[in-house]
């Protein structure tokens, strides 16, 4: 059974800082998946990482995979307010379809 | 207008009513899921379809059921609700073929529904 944990699942956080959300699965996977949700909103897609070594950027987030290690991290550069939410990551199963979800890092950005 | 859209968008109801949501969309996928959203542990699938004739239980299908009735619409009832169905429900889309492998599977959520049962 697939298992993702994520941590820290409660980050507060000063704006300007950086700081990085770490996700671990249990087995073989060859996509992930990083969500960011508001509240009561609904989920919105920030990135996909399909292979090791993978990385992504959007503004001040970075997406990262390593599969050997089972890792993917999401750091953030510089926060800011607006990315206060919280993000999820997403793992499926070597060659299946099915998301298993992490429990999500709660991010809250001070000013 | 929105891709993918949920009805009702907030529901209450009482322990042992049927219940029915709804979920459409336009983004002409064949993959659609339900899942469920609860304080503190992620999102967990209910049911998928691949396609029309295609229905799959998720991790935690006791006490629910689904329909699809056509490529863009898939339900999700509740034959009985107890309380601790009450959560955030959420529907999604994914599209296995994509028009690049980046977007292999990706799948896109509607806008949720609360649904409390007292």
């Amino acid at each position: 059974e697939l298992k993702v944990e994520q941590n820290p699942l409660f980050l507060s956080m000063q704006e300007g800082k950086n700081y990085t959300i770490y996700c671990n699965y249990s087995t073989t996977s060859d996509r992930l998946y990083w969500y960011r949700q508001d509240p009561g909103k609904s989920l919105e897609s920030l990135f996909v990482l399909l292979s090791n070594g993978a990385v992504k950027q959007e503004g001040r987030l970075m997406a990262s995979l390593d599969t050997k290690a089972r890792l993917s991290t999401l750091h953030i550069t510089a926060a800011v307010h607006d990315l206060s939410a919280t993000y999820f990551c997403a793992v499926t199963e070597t060659s299946g379809s099915r998301l298993t979800f992490g429990e999500g890092t709660q991010l809250t950005v001070n000013p | 207008d929105a891709d993918v859209t949920q009805t009702p968008r907030n529901r209450i109801t009482k322990t042992g009513k049927r219940i029915m949501l709804e979920c459409s969309q336009t983004k002409g996928h064949d993959r659609m899921y339900w899942y469920r959203q609860d304080p503190g542990l992620g999102l967990r699938l209910i049911y998928y379809s691949f396609d029309v004739k295609d229905i799959n239980k998720g991790e935690i299908s006791d006490g629910y059921s689904v329909s699809r009735q056509a490529q863009a619409k898939f339900s999700l009832s509740l034959e009985s609700a107890i309380p601790n169905q009450t959560a955030l429900y959420f529907c999604a889309t994914s599209d296995p073929s994509g028009t690049a492998y980046s977007s292999y599977n990706e799948q896109f959520f509607g806008p949720g529904t609360r649904l409390t049962v007292l």
